[in-house]
């Protein structure tokens, strides 16, 4: 079955970075997108941005632009997120979820990790 | 960006009863070439990450119960529940995939009366 496991939480200082993985499963990885989707505590769900696993191009929101970096190794069928310049409103869970279809025109979200807790504070 | 609004922000509804969520996009979410919403429906309980529910507004994702109903089209959507389950507690997410990035509404918290 398809399964999305990512890294441990983390707790990092403001202005650091941090790198969460997602390492997939049960499917053939180069076909679909890897979103990126994060939660603060008590808060809605915020989409951060996508790598397209095969062609390794990227597309990220505005807000985040400058700040992540989201890259895959596909010898392990584990994508990344890299978010730098951490602030305190940065502390939030961060999902990785999988499209329904592959490429660019379904980019919702059928499959999820399990979610990775960062927290930044001094 | 499209800004997606839910309303209620919550409801209690009792066992059995349908419960009826509103979600509102800031323009219009309907691609004329091919005549599809590109809206979907997740639900996420404490602790865990969302499930999809719908998406084209109104096509049901493999083994989500048909009490869940998704309807309208353009800039006004609706997710409803027929004969509301227990494990129907959850907070309700639209999302646009129209245009990017693709937003999110701040969710309906549905409760058991």
């Amino acid at each position: 079955q398809v399964l999305l496991v990512q890294s441990g939480a983390e707790v990092k200082n403001p202005g650091a970075s941090v790198k969460v993985s997602c390492k997939t499963s049960g499917y053939s990885f180069n076909d679909y997108y890897i979103h990126w989707v994060r939660q603060a505590p008590g808060q809605g769900l915020e989409w951060m941005g996508w790598i397209s696993v095969g062609g390794g191009g990227t597309n990220s929101a505005r807000k985040f632009q400058g700040r992540i970096t989201m890259t895959r190794d596909t010898s392990i069928n584990t994508a990344y997120m890299e978010l730098n310049t951490l602030t305190p409103d940065d502390t939030a869970v961060y999902y990785c979820a999988r499209d329904e279809c592959g490429g660019s025109s379904c980019p919702f979200f059928n499959y999820w990790g399990q979610g990775t807790r960062v927290t930044v504070s001094s | 960006d499209i800004v997606m609004t839910q309303s209620p922000d919550s409801l209690a509804v009792s066992l059995g009863e349908r419960a009826t969520i509103n979600c509102k996009s800031s323009q219009s979410i309907l691609y004329n070439s091919n005549n599809k919403n590109y809206l979907a429906w997740y639900q996420q309980k404490p602790g865990q990450p969302p499930k999809l529910l719908i998406y084209w507004a109104s096509t049901r994702e493999s083994g989500v119960p048909d009490r869940f109903t998704g309807s309208g089209s353009g800039t006004d959507f609706t997710l409803t529940i027929d004969s509301l389950q227990a494990e129907d507690v959850a907070v309700y997410y639209c999302q646009q995939y129209y245009g990017s990035p693709f937003t999110f509404g701040p969710g309906t918290k549905v409760d058991m009366k």
